[in-house]
């Protein structure tokens, strides 16, 4: 298994332009989550999917879109960036047992907007 | 809202030192999970543990130990006789149980752990 893959892993963007970060995972989870992480941020949510078709806004969603056409995708898109969206983006899945599960991390896209 | 603290931004100790990083948190529900991840350089997430409100057991595993204290909202991860491979960011995360099982997760900001030689 694969786990969570990210597409890309690094990026650089000016300002205004778009693009989307792609991600996979092979473990059947139901669950999806965008994050970012920045400088003594920590990590923020930023989407998340509980389901196939279904999407929710986290704590930070202004500025990005998110879709789940597929279980095993969950993507990303910046349709204008900008240099505040300058951050290590991380998508993670889970697998509900019981009510909560622990997320699965993929390895991070490192996004540069100038 | 929930909220997790780690008070500690950066911590520096030899090889063979024990260590302990602080996790606070705050949440109004009864039912929540508590998390640990650390993020060695090469900057992936590792799943470390998971505890839920109902289990107020100490967990030890191999040099790694977790303590949680409902009393004080704390769930403090300590290392002991600590290695250079420990140096990473360790983050602490909440979770709260709500209905429909969604685990949106509310990390700290972080510790930066940094084992020496």
């Amino acid at each position: 298994n694969a786990g969570v893959t990210q597409t890309p892993k690094f990026r650089v963007l000016k300002t205004g332009q778009s693009m989307t970060l792609l991600c996979a995972q092979d473990m059947n989870h139901e669950y999806m989550y965008w994050y970012r992480q920045d400088p003594g941020m920590g990590l923020r949510l930023i989407h998340y999917s509980v389901g196939e078709g279904t999407t929710a806004k986290g704590e930070v969603p202004d500025g990005y879109n998110v879709s789940r056409l597929k279980k095993q995708n969950f993507l990303l898109g910046l349709e204008s960036a900008a240099p505040s969206q300058t951050s290590v983006y991380f998508c993670a899945s889970s697998y509900p047992r019981g009510l909560v599960d622990e997320q699965f991390f993929g390895p991070g896209t490192r996004l540069t907007v100038l | 809202a929930q909220k997790v603290t780690q008070a500690q931004t950066e911590i520096s100790v030899v090889e063979k030192e024990d260590v302990t990083l602080d996790c606070v948190y705050e949440t109004r529900d009864t039912t929540y999970y508590l998390f640990w991840y650390k993020q060695p350089p090469s900057g992936e997430l590792v799943f470390l543990i998971r505890r839920n409100s109902f289990d107020e057991q100490n967990e030890i595993s191999g040099r790694y130990s977790w303590n949680f204290q409902k009393s004080t909202s704390s769930f403090n991860f300590t290392i002991t006789a600590s290695q250079v491979v420990d140096s990473a960011v360790y983050f602490c995360a909440l979770s709260e149980a709500l209905t429909g099982a969604n685990s949106k997760l509310t990390f700290g900001k972080g510790i930066t752990l940094s084992v020496r030689p």
